[in-house]
């Protein structure tokens, strides 16, 4: 079966850097590209970028781009998202998912728990 | 970018009627489309890709249509479990892999 299980709310304040996790199991980890999607409050989901874990092949949203950071470490099945200084408006829920095949011209048919984010002074 | 715009934002319909739920690509997706289900508190589920394709699990009165810029999602005979949040997305060009804004459905 198929698993992501992603790491725990955090709680941070602005300027703060943060990496926040995504554990495969089940499957090839470096055979399938993994995605991050940012949820804000109440609001709809934004696809921020993706990893193919086998070589490290990485591509960002320009809206994105420059903002986080998208990692892997194949040895322990994990992709990783990151920010160097937290801003309030970071505050939301996120996601890691799957591409459902292992061409990257795929939905994502796998998701995570979701990791909330809340940034506040 | 290719910028996904769903219809209506918001959709009212009762228990045991037919939904539609449209979706309109800036540009030609072709048929790499695919459609999203999401409750409060949960990660979306996937429910049609390919524009048409139900996922895995997927009952029967969920159906999708559609290719290059115009795209439906249609539940028939609507349950109580179906009464959630839609998104569409495109997997055609990236970055990024766009999604719509959702339409929320709600009971009348």
């Amino acid at each position: 079966e198929v698993q992501l299980v992603q790491s725990g709310a955090e709680v941070k304040k602005p300027g703060e850097s943060l990496k926040i996790s995504c554990k495969g199991s089940g499957y090839s980890f470096t055979n399938y590209w993994i995605g991050w999607v940012r949820q804000m409050p109440g609001k709809g989901l934004e696809w921020m970028g993706i990893i193919y874990p086998g070589d490290s092949d990485t591509r960002y949203s320009p809206s994105f781009q420059g903002q986080v950071s998208i990692s892997a470490d194949k040895s322990i099945s994990t992709a990783y998202l990151q920010w160097g200084s937290l801003k309030a408006s970071d505050t939301a829920m996120f996601y890691c998912a799957r591409l459902r095949d292992p061409s990257s011209s795929s939905p994502f048919g796998y998701w995570g728990q979701g990791t909330l984010v809340t940034v506040s002074s | 970018e290719t910028v996904m715009t769903q219809s209506p934002a918001t959709l009212s319909v009762s228990p045991g009627e037919r939904a539609t739920l449209s979706c309109r690509a800036s540009q030609s997706v072709s048929s790499n489309l695919a459609w999203y289900q999401q409750k409060p508190g949960q990660a979306p589920r996937l429910l049609i890709y390919g524009a048409s394709t139900r996922a895995t699990g997927i009952p029967p009165r969920f159906s999708g249509s559609g290719s290059g810029t115009e795209f439906t999602l249609t539940i028939s005979s609507l349950q109580s479990e179906d009464f959630a949040v839609y998104y569409c997305q495109q997997y055609n060009i990236w970055p990024p892999y766009s999604f719509g804004q959702g339409t929320k459905l709600e009971i009348k």
